[in-house]
């Protein structure tokens, strides 16, 4: 099956510094992507949505200038997290939507201290 | 507005047994689900998808049914092996919501050895 990969998995940095995910679809080609974020014990929370060529679309709550999100090609997405403070520590997850499926990245851990 | 909600958090089951997890959408324009597994710290990974214009699919010990009149969705493992403890996401999408699909909020399901 087709398949997204993150980078980093983990990541740790301290408060105050910004950090950049990757999110690469690597057999398909992904006009959309999507970034999650995962509290522990909670559900996803879709964060926002990421159209190549276009500005993303953040869901309500969430900061836009603090999540950076940039859709610079077909198979690329990333997210900055600006400014980091101990509270971004969570699981970030992204996606990639298939026709008829959508894809998990195997997301990545960042812990702020 | 939870679109898509798994009442149940968790779920435990005896090794063997049918373990039968349930989502339910409010959306009728809702025409295509998915059910995702989520072990800790990974991405989820698809595991069946049905689409409207049927009301089963089966693949292996994995058994998804839809009944659209009810807007309900479960999935049924038979038997359950302990490697199937994990999270459980439902997702749904179609009609006006483009290419975002919109998760449940998992239901952990634990298979006792």
């Amino acid at each position: 099956g087709a398949v997204v990969s993150q980078h980093p998995s983990w990541v740790i940095c301290k408060s105050g510094t910004s950090v950049k995910i990757e999110c690469r679809s690597l057999d398909f080609q992904a006009t959309t992507m999507f970034w999650y974020r995962q509290f522990p014990k909670q559900s996803l929370m879709l964060m926002a949505t990421s159209n190549e060529g276009s500005k993303a679309t953040y869901e309500q709550g969430v900061e836009k200038d603090k999540f950076l999100i940039n859709h610079a090609s077909l198979t690329l997405s990333t997210l900055t997290v600006t400014s980091a403070h101990p509270e971004d520590s969570s699981f970030y997850i992204c996606s990639a939507r298939a026709p008829y499926e959508q894809y998990f990245g195997p997301g990545t851990r960042l812990t702020v201290t | 507005d939870q679109q898509v909600k798994q009442n149940s958090p968790s779920l435990s089951v005896q090794e063997g047994r049918i373990s039968i997890l349930n989502c339910d959408y409010t959306n009728s324009m809702f025409d295509y689900f998915l059910w995702y597994k989520k072990y800790p710290a990974e991405g989820p990974t698809f595991l069946i998808s049905i689409s409207s214009i049927k009301d089963k699919n089966e693949d292996g010990r994995f058994t998804v049914f839809l009944n659209k009149s009810a807007k309900h969705l479960s999935l049924h493992i038979v038997p359950s092996q302990p490697g199937d403890s994990a999270v459980y996401f439902c997702a749904a999408s179609g009609g006006d919501t483009g290419n975002q699909f919109y998760f449940g909020t998992g239901t952990s399901l634990t298979v006792i050895p």
